[in-house]
């Protein structure tokens, strides 16, 4: 099946700082959605984003289904936006969505 | 709020011992999934029903079962419980279920306990 690597594992981030977080994935998709989970565990859709680029806000997403990889950026970051970061992925010949194993954010006041 | 509604929130109990989890899907969406997360295994897949009817499986334990209701609430059934089986099941839905554009939307999750 398809596999999905997310990187980095962790990162702590000063208030107001930006980041990247990236995902790659094994195989072609047709779908794929970033996640976030917050503290009191909820998971929150914030992207779905199988190729090309979208913008919410400070956040921001690229997707490069060529390459096999897709990024989001957080800039001015807020201590909200701690959490994990989750991407998932559909490929072509499956139903399900498979979650890679996320990235833990933590922003510092 | 997602507007999928997982009930409870918490669940304590005792190895052996058999628990029900239940799940109502936003208004109008067909499509349910039910996801466990777990510290070692994150996020993985057990199941997921269309209008009644199962329409994939996952990593889903034979000691667990699901079905999803004509009112389109679903239930995921959990027996013979293990220590192993504690972690946070999730319920998702989704309105356009197989479609490439499928989103998932999900409920609070249900924090399962065995002592």
């Amino acid at each position: 099946g398809i596999q999905v690597e997310q990187s980095p594992p962790d990162l702590i981030l000063q208030e107001g700082a930006n980041s990247t977080l990236r995902c790659n994935f094994s195989d072609s998709v047709n779908n794929l959605q970033w996640f976030h989970q917050n503290p009191w565990g909820q998971l929150i859709n914030l992207f779905y984003i199988p190729s090309g680029t979208k913008q919410n806000g400070r956040l921001s997403a690229t997707t490069v289904a060529t390459e096999r990889y897709s990024l989001l950026y957080i800039s001015s970051s807020q201590t909200t936006d701690s959490g994990v970061y989750f991407c998932a992925v559909k490929g072509f010949y499956t139903g399900k969505l498979i979650f890679g194993q996320g990235t833990t954010l933590q922003v510092k006041p | 709020d997602s507007g999928v509604t997982q009930t409870p929130k918490h669940l304590i109990t005792a190895t052996g011992q058999r628990v029900t989890l239940r799940c109502s899907p936003r208004s109008g969406d067909l499509s349910v999934y039910w996801y466990q997360q777990s510290l070692d295994q994150g996020l993985q897949f057990l199941i997921q029903y269309y209008n009644g009817e199962e329409r994939a499986k996952g990593n889903i334990l034979e000691r667990f079962s699901a079905q999803q209701f004509p009112d389109l609430h679903s239930e995921l059934n959990l027996s013979s419980l293990e220590l192993g089986d504690s972690a946070l099941y999730f319920c998702a839905s989704s309105s356009r279920a197989g479609a490439t554009n499928e989103k998932l939307f999900f409920g609070s999750g249900t924090q399962l306990s065995v002592l």
